[in-house]
């Protein structure tokens, strides 16, 4: 069945420096991919999607590209804040173009310090 | 602008007993789940409706019930309770392409 790795945590970093948090998937056919944020106390939200190989998705300075010749969509960001500190999850759904029926990764916990 | 809307936000439960998560939306999506956090492992789905008296099984199903009479409500029911069953549950739905969470419900089962 479909699966998500995602990079242990917790990660913790200064407030400016690089963010990276790795995630790879297994599934069949042309899943699509998500991260999605947790901050603490509250449900996830949306923080960007790509439907197809090569898409980008951003969102508020965060990037990933759906990479499927390596089944990769690692979480980049280029100067982090201290309010991105929160909880990621990269996610996917095997029913192509939906958000439905995802299956998650464990999780990336991030601490940004001032 | 509600969203998705779960209640009760905390619930301590004996085993054995049973209970209702209550889950509603008003975005009109006919696409609604539940999934389960637990530490370390993500989400997993426990079942899922594509619309009104249609439902099926995730991942994790086992304990729970679900029925979807309207388009608004996405009730899960745990017949009795376990300790296994402790976790946080979130509901959640969908149109194309973006799934909308609720805040989730903090279940401890003792």
């Amino acid at each position: 069945g479909d699966s998500v790795t995602q990079m242990e945590g917790p990660v913790t970093l200064s407030e400016e420096a690089f963010l990276t948090i790795n995630c790879t998937y297994t599934a069949t056919g042309y899943p699509s991919l998500f991260w999605y944020v947790q901050y603490p106390g509250e449900g996830l939200q949306l923080l960007l999607k790509a439907t197809k190989a090569d898409d980008k998705g951003s969102n508020k300075g965060f990037e990933a590209t759906y990479r499927k010749e390596t089944t990769s969509f690692h979480l980049e960001k280029g100067s982090v804040q201290v309010s991105d500190s929160a909880v990621y999850f990269c996610a996917l759904s095997g029913v192509p173009g939906s958000a439905r029926q995802l299956t998650f990764g464990s999780g990336t916990q991030l601490t940004v310090l001032p | 602008n509600a969203g998705v809307t779960q209640t009760p936000k905390f619930q301590v439960l004996k085993t054995g007993q049973s209970m209702t998560l209550q889950c509603a939306q008003d975005m009109n999506h006919e696409y609604m789940s539940w999934y389960r956090q637990d530490p370390g492992m993500g989400l997993r789905l426990i079942h899922y409706s594509v619309g009104a008296g249609i439902t099926d099984q995730g991942e994790v199903p086992n304990g729970y019930n679900v029925s979807r009479s309207t388009t608004e409500d996405f009730p899960l029911r745990l017949l009795s309770a376990a300790p296994s069953q402790t976790s946080v549950y979130f509901c959640a739905s969908g149109q194309t392409g973006i799934a909308f969470f609720g805040q989730g419900t903090r279940l401890t089962v003792v």
